[in-house]
């Protein structure tokens, strides 16, 4: 019930776009996406509920398609200060599980000068 | 507003000794998780309260894991007797409403080391 993240390391220069995957096998109610730079606490970023929402914050934004069951993050013009590893958090369906979100593997992110 | 806190940061011990993690969550926040993540992983959640009470606690291997959360407020989470597989860094996290309704505040982490 993990989801599958892609790729699993990117290395960009500073600048440059990226894009994040998120698969799951079960039908998703929510996707969850955090930030977490090495010897920090993972730190919020967006949810997207089911229904294809797409939603931004600063140059990242994220979509999630309901029918594949995938979430995409977005960072672009990366900066610096987007380096980190991230993770999707999923949520299979609320009664069923009481909202317990399955972390995926991440994916580090290296943003150069 | 001050954040998840969490003590010891750090904490090295020999196999089959015993541990206590300590959290202190968001004031006002109703749920508390605690979640492990082992190096190169996602955090997995081990138990999950609202309130004083136990809402998930599957993945806890109760054999040797126990997490209490008395009055509502902070929580702590003890490991006896410990194995080499619990080196981790074992995450609390705090959010103010019911199960997984937005975001988690997660603390700095407590690193165990199982020598």
């Amino acid at each position: 019930q993990q989801p599958v993240q892609s790729p699993q390391a990117v290395i960009l220069r500073e600048g440059e776009d990226a894009v994040i995957n998120c698969s799951s096998s079960k039908a998703l109610y929510s996707v969850h996406w955090y930030r977490q730079k090495h010897g920090e606490a993972p730190v919020f970023l967006m949810i997207l509920l089911k229904g294809g929402e797409q939603k931004g914050h600063e140059k990242i934004s994220a979509s999630f398609n309901e029918k594949k069951q995938q979430s995409s993050l977005y960072l672009t013009a990366s900066q610096l200060s987007y380096s980190g590893t991230y993770f999707c958090g999923t949520e299979i369906w609320r009664g069923s599980t009481l909202g317990r979100l399955y972390f995926g593997r991440g994916t580090q992110l290296t943003v150069w000068p | 507003e001050a954040g998840v806190a969490q003590s010891p940061r750090y904490k090295i011990i020999e196999k089959r000794q015993s541990v206590a993690f300590w959290c202190n969550p968001i004031s006002g926040h109703a749920t508390l998780y605690w979640y492990q993540q082992i190096l190169g992983q996602g955090p997995k959640l081990l138990i999950q309260f609202q309130n004083n009470g136990v809402v998930d606690d599957s993945q806890l291997p109760k054999d040797r894991f126990s997490a209490e959360r008395l009055k509502g407020v902070d929580s702590t989470l003890k490991i006896q007797p410990a194995k080499l597989e619990d080196s981790a860094v074992y995450l609390c996290a705090s959010s103010p409403g019911s199960a997984n309704t937005g975001e988690l505040f997660f603390g700095e982490g407590s690193r165990l080391t199982v020598l």
